[in-house]
């Protein structure tokens, strides 16, 4: 079956660290998304791309980035963890726009926490 | 003005019971819309879409109202494992990007 992964699942890291979140999706979906989800924020957009080469900044984008080399996978970096970037952060993907069904499916989630 | 926005609740109901939950947009362009079903501290999941005519799936029904800019679920006989949050997510319009309302949580109780 397709899905979509992300790892790690947790991770703890320190302040400053350089740090890249994985997200492979084997439904072959053009669109991949990046989310961090708060208490009191709901899912907030980091980064996105519509396919291979192209990435948009979202809402949040400040101190993240994202390449798309190939259709499967979409890693997110943070260039210098901060602490206000201690989060759960959810990849999702959907089809290209303009098709039928085009709801997005999510990874599990990363926990990441920088102290 | 959030784009998606819904009453996070929580909506404490028994066993049984109907509860409805509504979501309004912003942005008049929007042209799909979904409910998806998130519990504790896992990933998002599609519960159903919202057609234009309105949709059922089993105890669930959706509806949609483009003049007034609001969606709404109603869940009807509620059980125990109906408890989680409830996230409104809209697809702008022309960029096809999910957009999350924070969610309403319920509560499903003996």
């Amino acid at each position: 079956d397709a899905e979509i992964t992300q790892s790690p699942r947790h991770k703890i890291t320190e302040t400053g660290r350089q740090v890249t979140l994985a997200c492979h999706q084997t439904w072959n979906h053009n669109n991949m998304f990046w989310y961090r989800q708060d208490l009191g924020h709901g899912l907030r957009l980091i980064h996105y791309s519509y396919g291979v080469q192209d990435t948009n900044k979202g809402e949040v984008s400040d101190g993240y980035s994202v390449s798309r080399s190939n259709t499967e996978d979409l890693p997110l970096t943070l260039e210098s963890a901060a602490s206000s970037q201690t989060s759960v952060y959810f990849c999702a993907s959907s089809r290209l726009p303009g098709t039928m069904n085009t709801e997005a499916f999510f990874g599990q989630g990363t926990r990441l926490t920088v102290v | 003005r959030k784009e998606v926005e819904q009453d996070p609740g929580p909506f404490n109901v028994p066993e049984g019971a109907t509860v409805a939950f509504n979501c309004t947009y912003s942005n008049s362009a929007s042209q799909s819309f979904f409910w998806y079903r998130q519990d504790c501290r896992k990933e998002p999941k599609l519960l159903m879409s919202v057609y234009s005519s309105g949709n059922e799936d089993g105890r669930f029904t959706a509806q949609l109202n483009r003049a007034s800019q609001y969606i709404s679920l109603l869940i009807r006989d509620s059980k125990l494992s109906d408890s989680a949050t409830y996230l409104c997510v809209v697809l702008r319009g022309g960029s096809y990007i999910p957009t999350f309302g924070r969610g309403t949580s319920l509560i499903v109780h003996p």
